[in-house]
């Protein structure tokens, strides 16, 4: 079945510890990124990926990182979490070509940090 | 700067009843325009597209939103709501330079008895 996997579902951690949410698809999307989505704020892209060690910056990537190491894996890092980023995360893949820009989400992360 | 804007941030239809959520973008190139639900503490699914062609589009779940170029916005469209259909529902207009999808904040859609 054609999916895109986050771990954890929830995740619950304390200002500072560094965590990682592990993102896997089985498309061979090139294209993948990282959401967060806030009450009234719909989703904003926090960083993307056009293709294996090609990362750049969407438009809130303050105090986040990211990897592609491989194709099928895009995991969001936070080094040294706070509180305002208690948010519910979603990563997305896309096929690249022209005008197809549809995007296939995971189930979402939710975390919150104390 | 491209937005999404859903004016709407809470809609009440009574079961059986029409719906029409509204969304209006700013882009200065042709959009690429999307509508996904969100159920509660679900992930988002695609509810239909627009990328060219035809401008009334049938998606899922009895669905159809219709792209009007003039008045840029692209409204989605139900004749008669089914109780399953409270969720969160989300414009998003997606850039070609750099596939970006660009979100509106979310209409949260509940129906009545």
């Amino acid at each position: 079945e054609a999916q895109v996997t986050q771990n954890p579902r929830y995740l619950i951690t304390v200002t500072g510890k560094k965590l990682t949410v592990t993102c896997s698809q089985n498309m061979n999307h090139e294209y993948m990124s990282w959401y967060r989505q806030d009450p009234g704020l719909g989703l904003r892209q926090i960083y993307y990926s056009m293709n294996v060690e090609v990362t750049d910056k969407g438009d809130v990537p303050e105090g986040y990182k990211v990897s592609r190491k491989e194709k099928r894996n895009f995991p969001l890092i936070l080094e040294s979490p706070s509180p305002n980023q208690t948010s519910l995360y979603f990563c997305a893949s896309t096929p690249l070509g022209s005008g197809n820009t549809e995007a296939f989400f995971g189930q979402g992360t939710r975390l919150t940090v104390v | 700067a491209q937005s999404v804007t859903q004016p709407d941030i809470h809609i009440t239809v009574s079961e059986g009843a029409s719906l029409e959520l509204r969304c209006n973008y700013s882009y200065g190139a042709t959009p690429y325009l999307f509508w996904y639900v969100q159920s509660p503490g679900q992930g988002l699914q695609l509810l239909l597209k627009y990328f060219s062609g035809d401008t009334l589009v049938q998606g899922i779940k009895g669905f159809e939103a219709e792209f009007k170029r003039s008045q840029s916005s692209f409204n989605l469209r139900k004749p008669s709501v089914h109780w399953s259909d409270a969720a969160e529902y989300f414009c998003a207009v997606g850039m070609d330079s750099n596939y970006q999808l660009i979100w509106g904040a979310g209409t949260k859609l509940i129906i009545k008895p």
